[in-house]
């Protein structure tokens, strides 16, 4: 079964770091991208950003809204992807979702499945 | 970026409605684009894929049309357990955006 687990939310202050982590198991990890998309508190989704795998040269992709503040990396050798979040805003506040592609489906990126998400409360 | 817009942003139905959302892009994605279903304090689920390929695992009461700039997700009779929120989006280009979301509640 695929399993994707996040951990490391939790409360930082304006200007503050936070890094979340992504336990992947069930599926070939190192061959597969990894997305994260966060969600505001009775708001929609919005994408955060992606990775590809080694063999695509770990490329990332960034929204707007995060790109230059938020770093994406991944451990292949641990099947886990991290989120690296810095210089953090109060409009960062969200629960944050880790999500992959289907190996199956793999010709865009649809995701699924989805981890049951980290809340990030960014707040002095 | 691609703007996602869905219609409508809510909807109140009965058990054993069809019910119809429509997602526009606001440029032409192709077949580019996926279905997703949230419950309440749940991570989203993949319903629908290339506008109409149904995710394995669900059910075919779900179906989605469309191509270019327009498509619809149809839900053919409704069950308790579909009551929630839906959210299209386009994976034709990054950044990828999803709409705004259509609740879907108990009349």
């Amino acid at each position: 079964e695929v399993q994707l687990v996040e951990s490391g939310g939790g409360l930082v202050q304006p200007g503050g770091s936070l890094q979340l982590s992504c336990a992947a198991s069930g599926f070939t990890f190192s061959g597969s991208p990894m997305h994260w998309v966060r969600q505001a508190s009775g708001k929609g989704l919005e994408w955060v950003g992606r990775i590809r795998s080694k063999a695509n040269n770990y490329a990332t992709e960034y929204a707007a809204s995060v790109k230059g503040r938020f770093t994406i990396s991944r451990d292949d050798s641990k099947n886990t992807a991290y989120l690296q979040m810095n210089s953090l805003k109060s409009e960062d506040t969200a629960v944050y979702y880790c999500t992959t592609v289907p190996s199956a489906i793999a010709a865009a990126n649809w995701l699924d499945p989805w981890g049951q998400g980290t809340l990030v409360t960014v707040s002095s | 970026d691609i703007q996602m817009t869905q219609s409508p942003s809510s909807v109140s139905a009965s058990v054993g409605d069809r019910v119809t959302i429509t997602c526009r892009a606001s440029q032409g994605i192709s077949r580019w684009l996926a279905w997703y279903q949230q419950k309440p304090g749940k991570a989203p689920k993949l319903l629908i894929y290339a506008a109409s390929s149904l995710q394995s695992g669900v059910p075919s009461r779900f179906s989605g049309s469309g191509s270019g700039t327009e498509f619809t997700l149809t839900i053919s009779s409704l069950q308790p357990e579909d009551f929630a929120t839906y959210y299209c989006q386009q994976v034709n280009s990054f950044p990828l955006t999803f709409g705004g979301g259509t609740k879907v509640e108990i009349k």
